[in-house]
């Protein structure tokens, strides 16, 4: 099975912090994901990779940024934390859609990161 | 853009019974992807089921079906015999086809459907 691994379930940061959210993935997977879950929203895209050092903006990119230095790390980052920044964040993999079996290939999700911040 | 509605924030269903979750999605694509994925307290969301939009036969998955109207541009999600288990967030989802370029890489989610299930 795949794993994704989110460093933190629980975080709590003060407004103005520089704050790293952490994901690893065991599976190879090219694509990797930020998502952002907030209640009556649902979940919209931050950010993703689709490969070592790229990465594209999502939905809501403002105020963060992400790094991918690794094949199986994706980092996000959030500068300067505001407190319209406290979500849930969910990270998540899938391979890439290159192939005609990979096209419905779905996402692997970690746990989620409840970020507070304060 | 695409968009995915799911109109009801919150459902119940007795244990054992059959529930339907509605969702509803806007594109202007021939081709495309739909998941429902499921969320429970412990926060991991989990593939539910998933749906080609070229195929005309709906998707089952032991319990879970879907009922996909191209036309209507609606994809419910049924579930019969009800579970304890079956309790979660439920979340409907787009994905483009690959020709979208970097959209395909992605999925659009509902504001998902809070799924009780009463004992």
């Amino acid at each position: 099975d795949v794993k994704v691994t989110q460093s933190s379930r629980y975080l709590v940061k003060r407004t103005g912090e520089k704050v790293f959210l952490e994901c690893v993935q065991d599976m190879d997977h090219e694509n990797m994901f930020w998502y952002r879950q907030d209640p009556g929203l649902g979940l919209r895209l931050i950010y993703f990779s689709y490969d070592v050092k790229m990465k594209e903006k999502g939905d809501i990119p403002e105020g963060y940024s992400v790094s991918r230095e690794k094949k199986e790390r994706f980092s996000l980052i959030l500068e300067s934390a505001s407190t319209n920044q406290t979500s849930m964040y969910l990270c998540a993999s899938s391979l890439r859609v290159r192939q005609a079996q990979n096209y419905n290939s779905p996402l692997h999700f970690g746990n989620g990161t409840r970020l507070t911040v304060t | 853009a695409q968009t995915v509605t799911q109109s009801q924030p919150e459902m119940s269903v007795q244990e054992a019974e059959t529930v339907t979750l509605s969702c509803t999605y806007d594109t202007s694509e021939s081709d495309y992807y739909l998941f429902w994925y499921k969320q429970p307290p412990s926060r991991q969301m989990i593939l539910v089921i998933r749906q080609e939009a070229y195929k005309q036969q709906n998707a089952t998955e032991n319990r879970f079906s879907v009922n996909f109207q191209k036309a209507a541009k609606s994809f419910s999600l049924k579930i019969s015999d009800s579970q304890l288990g079956d309790a979660a967030m439920y979340f409907c989802a787009y994905r483009s086809p690959l020709v979208s370029s970097g959209s395909a890489r992605q999925l659009t989610f509902g504001s998902g459907t809070q799924l009780t299930v009463l004992p």
